[in-house]
């Protein structure tokens, strides 16, 4: 079965732009979670959606905002670029169990450099 | 607060053993995953302990002390193609993941 689709794959933009990346899960999974990655900082949760809602948030600023789709399809939204948002974002899908083994699986993410 | 504790680098020598240890303090606690992530690569799932004691797959075991808030992934005879990053990740109601171990191999 396919894998976990992000789209685009890079992406240059200019500070105070703003930007929207997509990710598709796995057929079935219904849990789409996002992470930033930077060198050094590992990969930083920024929101879970299931089921079109929001059931999870780290702690990133309101300018980094998500959706998610009734066919589980999901769409993050940074406004505002920043330099420092400049990073690998990853999406990962599951079947959310959580309670036991919820394995993740991941994209091959965006990388955003903001310029 | 959440965190998770891991070395930020080990070194080792092909063919060897090596053990990646993961501390952790979070508010929630269901189980400690660990990932892989080549260079370039999206991160893949290698183990998952729910419950104390030692899981086993293949040349990777990996480890859980659900009262010490700690585990550990231990890799044997290591291959050249083992030089990667290693994530542990604590399952919540959310997945929290550490900063990663960059593990070099030395021929």
């Amino acid at each position: 079965k396919a894998g976990v689709t992000q789209t685009p794959r890079y992406l240059i933009k200019t500070r105070g732009q703003q930007v929207t990346l997509s990710c598709s899960p796995i057929s079935g999974h219904r849990s789409v979670s996002w992470y930033q990655q930077t060198p050094g900082q590992g990969l930083q949760f920024l929101f879970e959606y299931f089921s079109e809602t929001q059931r999870n948030k780290g702690n990133f600023p309101g300018r980094f905002s998500g959706r998610q789709f009734s066919n589980s399809r999901s769409e993050m939204n940074v406004s505002t670029l920043e330099l420092g948002d400049s990073a690998l974002y990853l999406c990962a899908s599951s079947l959310a169990t959580f309670g036991g083994n919820t394995e993740a699986f991941f994209g091959q993410g965006t990388r955003l450099t903001v310029v | 607060g959440q965190s998770l504790e891991q070395p930020s680098e080990v070194t080792a020598v092909e063919g060897a053993i090596v053990q990646i240890n993961c501390t952790y303090q979070t508010s929630g606690f269901y189980g400690l995953s660990w990932y892989q992530q080549h260079d370039g690569g999206a991160p893949t799932f290698l183990s998952y302990n729910g419950l104390d004691g030692l899981e086993e797959t293949g040349r990777f075991s990996s480890f859980l002390s659900r009262s010490d808030s700690y585990g550990y992934l231990l890799l044997q005879e290591l291959q050249m193609k083992d030089s990667a990053s290693y994530f542990c990740a604590v399952l919540d109601d959310k997945i929290i993941f550490g900063k990663g171990t960059r593990l070099h191999i030395l021929p």
